[in-house]
Parts: structure tokens; sequence; C-alpha cells
């Protein structure tokens, strides 16, 4: 069975660089059939998709958050990370790694159990 | 970007009750709608692709109609365990975008 778990620091102060990493166990990130996405969400609010990967390293993002976030793979070690730069305030969320059906219907499932993220001095 | 507006934002209702979610699409969307579950401090889980299709697993209590604009998630007879938050999410293009959710509560 695919588990996702998301790793990384718990507080990050303004203006620095948030950065996670979800290790993937029970199945490939290798896959040709899946994309590898992050997803987040402000407590106590929405989801809000942040982008997705490929495992090739191809990638797509939110516009809303392009100009501030990179994702990479690495396969050796079954793991997709994400940086979120130039941190606010807003950025305090709970992020969660999933799988996305690559297709017409581009669902996330399984997720990962999140990780809570806050930034603050 | 396409907003999903769901309804109502939260909802009371008894165990054994049908329950029905809508959301909207700020456009046109054919059937590119999937539904999440989500209970307290835990992370969604996938219910519903393709505005109809029932995800193995999930149980059959659940279901989804719609295409377009709107869309509509029943649960036949509630269950105690039914009760949490569902989201919609369209992904009929980037960026995806989820409804703010609708909060099942007990009555």
């Amino acid at each position: 069975q695919l588990h996702l778990q998301e790793s990384g620091p718990g507080l990050v102060k303004p203006s620095e660089t948030l950065s996670l990493t979800c290790t993937v166990s029970g199945g490939s990130i290798s896959s040709s059939s899946y994309y590898w996405g992050w997803i987040r969400q402000p407590p106590g609010k929405g989801l809000e998709w942040i982008g997705s990967i490929y495992h090739s390293g191809s990638t797509y993002y939110n516009p809303s958050l392009k100009s501030r976030v990179t994702a990479s793979v690495d396969t050796s070690k079954n793991q997709v990370s994400l940086k979120v730069y130039s941190v606010t305030a807003t950025d305090t969320a709970v992020y969660y790694c999933t799988r996305q059906a690559i297709g017409n219907y581009n669902w996330f499932d399984p997720w990962g159990q999140g990780t809570l993220v806050t930034v603050s001095s | 970007d396409i907003q999903m507006t769901q309804s109502p934002s939260s909802l009371s209702a008894s165990v054994g009750d049908r329950v029905t979610i809508t959301c909207r699409a700020s456009q046109s969307i054919d059937s590119y709608v999937n539904w999440y579950q989500q209970k307290p401090g835990k992370a969604p889980k996938f219910l519903i692709y393709a505005a109809s299709n029932l995800q193995s697993g999930a149980p059959s209590r659940f279901s989804g109609s719609g295409s377009g604009t709107d869309f509509t998630l029943t649960i036949s007879s509630l269950q105690p365990e039914d009760f949490a938050t569902f989201y919609c999410q369209q992904s009929y293009t980037s960026p995806y975008t989820f409804g703010q959710g609708t909060k099942l509560e007990i009555k």
C-alpha cells in the first residue's frame, strides 16, 4: 500500500525559505501513471493546490505561487521536495504531499498525513 | 482560475438522513470534478472522480452526479463516521481549484 510522509521544519522565519520533503514508500515515484502533487491548507481554511512534478522533473505550478516555489524529485531516494521562498505569515499551513493521477481527471490519492509549517519570527 | 462554490457551507443532519451537497463551477467543466472527505486533523480522503465514479473502497452510500457547472455529492443514509468536511475539486484545467468545503455536523 502506498504511503507518503512529509517532513521538514515546523517553524520558518519570515523572508526565509520553507523546505519540505515527501518520502514515498510502497511504490515507485517513477511510475509513468502519476504526478506527485503538493497541496496546502491554512489553519481552519480550504485546500490550495501548489504544484505538481513528474519523475522526469517536469513541473507545473499554481500561477499564484509560481514565482516563489520550486519542486524537485530524487528518484534514487523515492522522494519529492518542495521549496517556498520568501515566506510570510500567509504561508502558514498544513502542507500535504499527494499522488496525482495523470489523465483527464487528475485526482489526488492518497495523501500524506501533512505537516504544519508556521511562519513566525 | 475556475472558482468552485459549495453549498451549504455547513449542514446539520442525523444518522440515517439523506444528504446532498452542491458544488458550482464558475464556467463549464464537463464532468471534471472530484470529491474528497476530510475529518478533523486528518488528510483529505478521495471519494469520487469524474463527477460520478466511486473510488475503489469508498462506501456505496456515496454518489455523485452532474456535468457542466453544477454537481452534487449525495450520501444516501448517513453513518456516524460520515460526519466530516467535504470538498469538490475541478480537474478541468490548471490551476486545480477546490471548493471552500461543506462541514457536515451531527444534529
